[in-house]
């Protein structure tokens, strides 16, 4: 079993959608938690950090459930521009790195 | 102020070649680590550091090796390269481990 799991994708989806991805983690102490984004050929960059109260950023908001081991990302009023991979990264000793969610905005 | 840089962009090898792919920081992060990134696998960690002078293997750590003589450079070496190093490199830097990794560019290692 991968220590970071993702909804494989792809979603494609038309402007304005609501759509969110899912992310599971096996190691229970992990402390750390991130979704970054990685455009086609580009290296990924943070998207935003995720905190166990939960926390938005505009039209993204990320979710935390401990208990279950779940990392949420939500993203609104989709645009042309959120087009890209969606990663989600757990850390604890290190960074680990799911496989990511592809993301198409359509218009 | 560059972030993090990586050299070379591109690169081909032969089977049983090695090379050294370069990775700089400006921001003096004491974090420094290298990922492969293959299709359906992720980001996958070969090598980090946590300070000049300590390095430590990751996930994938065979057929590579690292140093750490300075806070700012940690380059990546490849022994005798295979056709399964194929793949894109990328380096990170941060100020601990559990933090906001900086990505650089990455290479592209192309192994015949």
């Amino acid at each position: 079993r991968k220590e970071v799991e993702q909804d494989p994708g792809p979603f494609n989806v038309p402007e304005g959608a609501t759509v969110a991805f899912n992310c599971t983690y096996s190691n229970s102490a992990s402390q750390s938690f991130f979704w970054y984004r990685q455009d086609c050929r580009k290296e990924p960059k943070l998207l935003m950090s995720v905190y166990s109260s939960g926390n938005e950023d505009g039209r993204f908001t990320a979710q935390l459930n401990r208990a279950s081991q779940y990392i949420s990302l939500l993203i609104r009023d989709s645009k042309l521009s959120d087009s890209a991979t969606y990663l989600c990264v757990v850390a604890n000793n290190d960074m680990r790195f799911g496989a990511g969610t592809r993301l198409t905005v359509k218009p | 102020n560059a972030g993090v840089t990586q050299t070379p962009k591109f690169q081909v090898l032969k089977t049983g070649q090695s090379m050294t792919l370069q990775c700089a920081q400006d921001m003096n992060h004491e974090y420094m680590s290298w990922y492969r990134q293959d299709p359906g696998m992720g980001l996958r960690l070969i090598h980090y550091s946590v300070g000049a002078g300590i390095t430590d293997q990751g996930e994938v750590p065979n057929g590579y090796n690292v140093s750490r003589s300075t806070t700012e450079d940690f380059p990546l070496r490849l022994l005798s390269a295979a056709p399964s190093q194929t793949s894109v490199y990328f380096c990170a830097s941060s100020r601990t481990r559990r933090e906001t990794q900086y990505f650089g560019p990455g290479t592209r290692l192309l192994v015949l």
